[in-house]
């Protein structure tokens, strides 16, 4: 299995502030096709996953340009700029180059 | 409007068998791989599996290979998950997802098993 460490487990943050989130995989997430598929959700409280970024640094259709994904091989960063309300939630890493694995999410709450 | 609506959970008791369904809407069913994505009550997200977009091949989670089965109508536009021999460890929300193993763009409401006699 491809184990996924994210860092830290909770973060808080003032409205208007930037976080970053760590993602770690224990193997490359390099595909033999050359595409890396780590990918980024949030869970809002009492609701359903959604996804934000795909392919490590693609934002999926309709999430604001506040959200950046970077990294290669194994280490992955998302960045969240200019925090809003409704960016609080649990945020999942999560790769499909193997069997799909998630990380076990990073709470983010207001400071 | 992509819609995922999973059913068929509940209160089972261990050994039990129990199959959830997946009825999707605002997209060609028939067109995208499908997946379920079970999260535990202390929150661990596991890839459950997932069907080709024709139903002609399943791959599975190793751990859950002989005791989960994957199906799927696309006339019915229906995704469904048989679960056999069911343990306390099967507790959990179970998410109909779209898409194949490489993300997962849309997700159900989720719904609720337990197992517990």
């Amino acid at each position: 299995d491809v184990v996924m460490t994210q860092t830290p487990v909770s973060l808080s943050v003032s409205l208007g502030g930037q976080v970053s989130i760590s993602c770690r995989s224990s193997q490359s997430l390099v595909h033999n096709n050359g595409n890396t598929y780590l990918s980024w959700y949030l869970q809002k409280p009492g609701q359903s996953p959604q996804l934000l970024i795909y392919k490590v640094s693609n934002r999926f259709s309709g999430i604001s340009d506040r959200f950046s994904g970077s990294g290669s091989g194994t280490d992955f960063t998302l960045k969240i700029s200019r925090v809003e309300p409704d960016d609080l939630g649990v945020y999942y890493c999560g790769q499909g180059t193997q069997y799909p694995t998630f990380g076990a999410g990073t709470k983010l709450e207001l400071k | 409007e992509v819609q995922l609506v999973e059913s068929g959970g509940g209160l089972v008791q261990p050994g039990a068998s129990l199959k959830l369904s997946c009825v999707a809407s605002g997209f060609t069913f028939s067109d995208y791989w499908m997946s379920w994505v079970r999260q535990t009550p202390g929150k661990t997200m596991e890839w459950i599996g997932d069907i080709k977009y024709d139903g002609s091949y399943t791959n599975y989670a190793p751990s859950l290979k002989n005791r989960f089965t994957i199906s799927r109508d696309n006339a019915k536009s229906t995704l469904y998950l048989q679960m056999s021999n069911v343990r306390s460890e099967d507790t959990a929300t179970y998410y109909c997802t779209r898409a194949g193993t490489d993300y997962f763009d849309y997700w159900g409401q989720g719904v609720m098993v337990t197992v517990s006699s």
